[in-house]
């Protein structure tokens, strides 16, 4: 089973919709963070968080807001989605002692 | 502005010869550099890091090199393999700000059988 799931895998949605997409992960790792990746700009970060308690903004968080249910897991919604949010958006865990992040499958999103 | 960069959007290698991939950062609070590689349809995965202690590190085929004063890291497969051809990101954290990851633009690894 995979460490770090990401829900839906693709979704088309149409501008103006709020749209939620979820991370689980059963690594036990209590940072969470959500990127998304556009061609030739890499992955950018969106928001990340160290325990339920706390969230903080990446670099790219306007339109964007997270929720931390509980430890293994972390969702991202876009509450009135937009075209230039058509991206890859990828969630990724951390250990404590480790600067390596570990990603989940990805999710498609195509906003029309 | 672009922190990490990874100025070659592809390269293309023969399998067996060497693949060196190249990243550049601007930010001297970087501590930690990290290679992931993707694969269509899937999240990166991590495969190689190192500490900005050292100057290399090496595992398997993957070795990774850091030049602190030119502020350039790369990736050497050697021998390359089919296997290998991804998108191969380079990523750097800094301690001061959290252990962020900051990613370069990709490269595109195609090798060649």
């Amino acid at each position: 089973d995979a460490d770090v799931t990401q829900t839906p895998r693709n979704r088309i949605t149409k501008t103006g919709k709020r749209i939620m997409l979820e991370c689980s992960q059963t690594k036990g790792h209590d940072r969470m963070y959500w990127y998304r990746q556009d061609p030739g700009l890499g992955l950018r970060l969106i928001y990340y968080s160290f325990d339920v308690k706390d969230i903080n903004k990446g670099e790219i968080s306007d339109g964007y807001s997270v929720s931390r249910q509980a430890q293994a897991k972390f969702s991202l919604s876009l509450e009135s989605a937009i075209p230039n949010q058509t991206a890859l958006y990828f969630c990724a865990t951390r250990g404590p002692s480790t600067d390596t992040q570990y990603f989940g499958p990805g999710t498609r999103l195509t906003v029309l | 502005d672009q922190q990490v960069k990874q100025n070659s959007p592809s390269l293309s290698v023969q399998e067996g010869r060497i693949s060196i991939l190249n990243c550049d950062y601007t930010n001297s609070m970087f501590d930690y550099f990290l290679w992931y590689k993707k694969y269509p349809a899937e999240g990166p995965t991590f495969l190689i890091s190192i500490s900005s202690i050292k100057d290399k590190n090496e595992d398997g085929r993957f070795t990774v090199f850091l030049n602190k004063s030119a502020k350039h890291l790369s990736l050497h497969i050697v021998p390359s393999q089919p296997g290998d051809s991804a998108v191969y990101f380079c990523a750097a954290s800094a301690e001061t700000s959290g252990s962020r990851l900051t990613f370069g633009e990709g490269t595109q690894l195609t090798v060649n059988p």
